[in-house]
């Protein structure tokens, strides 16, 4: 158990729809980043956030966004889903926002299928 | 393109063998870590290599960071079945912005009893 957690687990959705993911980082980690592993393209960095502030940004579509709470807590919001959406999102914590042993840790994941 | 190039693929070896995994770029990489990822589950941190030409040993796992920081070797030595997983390699690009990992495509290890 890394201590990061994610919901919900799996989430099947319709084409068009709208869905959010959360994720809770590890106790005292301020960065939190999410990831989209798909089977062509292996896992893709998507965002950065630091202590509510966002850091950096991957090939992010603009159907989608994030942010990062008070609490450190983070949420992905995926809009207009279309059928290419169909991934495995994982967010990752870690302590600073860079540096040689920034370590990440992952979550479970959550399994977004778009139908 | 691929800036964090595994090989192989995949692997399919008996148990007791050794194995070799490679992860290959040409460009320099702050640190590189090594990760393990099982179906339907997220990926779990084996190792942090920081300095060129840094070994690090987890019990049956050798880990080496290349002496100009482009390349990394995973090498397991008298595999088991219970080391089946997915091996990714990662790492953040010397120039980032940020704590962007960027990742290999992964080396898939079966290892038969």
């Amino acid at each position: 158990d890394s201590g990061v957690t994610q919901t919900p687990k799996h989430l099947i959705t319709a084409t068009g729809q709208r869905v959010t993911l959360r994720c809770s980082p590890r106790s005292g980690d301020l960065s939190v980043y999410w990831y989209q592993q798909s089977l062509d393209q292996g896992l893709q960095f998507l965002i950065q956030y630091y202590n509510g502030e966002e850091r950096a940004k991957g090939n992010i579509l603009e159907r989608f966004s994030a942010q990062q709470f008070p609490d450190l807590h983070s949420e992905l919001n995926l809009s207009s889903l279309e059928l290419g959406d169909s991934a495995l999102y994982f967010c990752a914590s870690s302590v600073a926002s860079v540096g040689l042993y920034n370590e990440q840790f992952f979550g479970p994941g959550t399994r977004l299928t778009v139908l | 393109t691929q800036l964090l190039e595994q090989s192989p693929q995949f692997l399919s070896i008996q148990e007791g063998e050794n194995l070799t995994v490679y992860c290959n770029s040409s460009s320099v990489f702050s640190s590189l870590q090594w990760y393990r990822q099982e179906p339907g589950e997220g990926p779990v941190l084996l190792v942090t290599v920081v300095t060129g030409g840094e070994v690090k040993k987890l019990k049956r796992l050798t880990f080496q960071f290349g002496d100009a920081r482009k390349d990394s070797s995973l090498h397991i030595t008298a595999a088991q079945p219970g080391d089946t997983g997915l091996y990714l390699c990662a790492g953040p690009l010397i120039y980032n912005q940020g704590g962007k990992l960027i990742f290999g495509q992964g080396t898939e290890l079966s290892v038969k009893p």
